[in-house]
């Protein structure tokens, strides 16, 4: 069965990177069928797609967030990453990874809650 | 970006009812929408694909229809388990997926 699990600080300062690892069990992130994405969640609100990326390293943003947003895959440890710049409070939210199979999310993290505070 | 705009953004409803949600896109997006089921602390669940298509293990109240702007999730027969917030999600621009705002089923 197919598991993914989000680590990183759950707390943030205004201004600088929010750094959120998802590591994959249960497949392979090399498989040239999926890439692996990003949602959030604002509390009490709806989803929000922040991008995705194949194991290539092709990646793809939501263009409001494009400029702050980068991320990398470490096929070695079966993991991708996200790193948000420049994190304001509205970037308080619970982000959630998932495997993007044809542009739906058939697997997802148990997500992070990630408070942007000083 | 293509919209998606759900309706209601909340409903209630008691056990064995048939619920009805409807997602609209902003543009047409042929048969390619899916649908959410979000438990309180928990998170999405997809159900539906395609538009219609069942996810394996997802119960056979839950039914999608509908293509181009207009679609449909059915749960025939509610049950207790369904008691949670759904939502539509667009795969026609694989490069930005977008969902509606939710609709949230409550206990009448």
């Amino acid at each position: 069965q197919l598991q993914i699990q989000e680590s990183g600080p759950g707390l943030v300062k205004p201004s600088e990177t929010l750094s959120l690892r998802c590591t994959v069990f249960g497949d392979s992130i090399s498989s040239t069928r999926n890439s692996w994405g990003w949602i959030r969640q604002s509390p009490g609100k709806g989803l929000e797609w922040i991008g995705g990326i194949f194991h290539t390293g092709t990646a793809y943003y939501n263009p409001s967030l494009k400029s702050r947003v980068t991320t990398s895959v470490d096929m070695s440890k079966n993991q991708f990453s996200l790193k948000l710049s420049a994190v304001t409070a509205a970037d308080t939210a619970m982000y959630y990874c998932a495997r993007v199979r044809n542009a739906d999310f058939d697997y997802w993290g148990q997500g992070t809650l990630v408070t942007v505070s000083s | 970006d293509i919209q998606m705009t759900q309706s209601p953004s909340s409903l209630s409803a008691s056990i064995g009812d048939r619920v009805t949600i409807t997602c609209r896109a902003s543009q047409s997006i042929s048969t390619f929408l899916n649908w959410y089921q979000q438990k309180p602390g928990k998170a999405p669940k997809l159900l539906i694909y395609g538009g219609s298509s069942l996810l394996s293990g997802v119960p056979s109240r839950f039914s999608g229809s509908g293509s181009g702007t207009d679609f449909t999730l059915t749960i025939n027969s509610l049950q207790p388990e369904d008691f949670a917030t759904y939502y539509c999600q667009q795969s026609y621009n694989t490069r930005f997926p977008t969902f509606g705002g939710g609709t949230k089923v409550e206990v009448k």
